[in-house]
């Protein structure tokens, strides 16, 4: 079964600074897509950013950019410019390709807090 | 707006009680899919319907649960005889095509006494 593990349950950064959120994830299977979701206060989660797996390219976008590192089943995420709006609950995802691609395997979520 | 709508966000039941969840999906997604979430973690998959059909259930989905989609438009969660264990964040998500985006509504929170 696949797992998704993040380390950090809180980060805080100091705004327009850069912060970078961890994640590692354990599967078997080749093909995959990984995902970063924003959960704000009392909102809806929202995607952030998503990356294939069979693409070397690290996703980005805007001041969102990911570090995808698949022999090591690493993908963290890198906010830089921190704003006040970032503030909310990360939670960092996998899904895997063909059958049974119909579910998101999530993370516990990194708390990040953004200091004016 | 246009968003997933979910209803009622919040519902406290006793314990042994039925409850019901309502969600709207984007209403030209297929795809339809519920989640829950406990507090301190992430969100866990429950079931996923392609139209009207159910096409994965999750093991947490005991036979206290039950969800349908009638037409393939709103879906609807019913939780039997709740338990304090149920008590949780339920999330539905839709999506246009299998890979394509998740979009998330913003949940029906559940507290059973």
């Amino acid at each position: 079964a696949q797992t998704v593990t993040q380390s950090q349950p809180e980060m805080s950064v100091q705004e327009a600074e850069t912060v970078t959120l961890s994640c590692t994830y354990d599967t078997s299977e080749s093909d995959y897509y990984l995902f970063w979701y924003k959960q704000p206060p009392s909102r809806q989660m929202i995607l952030v950013i998503r990356q294939e797996a069979y693409k070397q390219q690290n996703a980005t976008e805007n001041r969102f950019s990911v570090n995808f590192q698949k022999a090591a089943k690493s993908f963290s995420l890198k906010i830089s410019d921190s704003q006040l709006g970032d503030a909310a609950m990360y939670f960092c995802a996998y899904r895997r390709q063909g059958a049974g691609s119909y579910q998101l395997t999530f993370g516990k979520g990194t708390k990040l807090s953004v200091i004016p | 707006d246009t968003g997933v709508s979910q209803d009622p966000r919040h519902k406290i039941t006793k314990r042994g009680q039925n409850v019901t969840f309502r969600c709207d999906p984007i209403s030209e997604h297929n795809r339809l899919y519920w989640y829950r979430q406990t507090l301190g973690q992430g969100p866990e998959f429950l079931t996923y319907f392609q139209n009207e059909a159910q096409l994965e259930k999750s093991r947490l989905l005991s036979d206290r649960f039950s969800a349908e989609r009638p037409k393939g438009s709103f879906s609807t969660l019913e939780i039997q005889r709740t338990e304090q264990g149920d008590s949780a964040m339920y999330l539905c998500a839709s999506s246009l095509a299998l890979t394509g985006e998740l979009f998330f509504g913003e949940g029906s929170r559940l507290t059973v006494l």
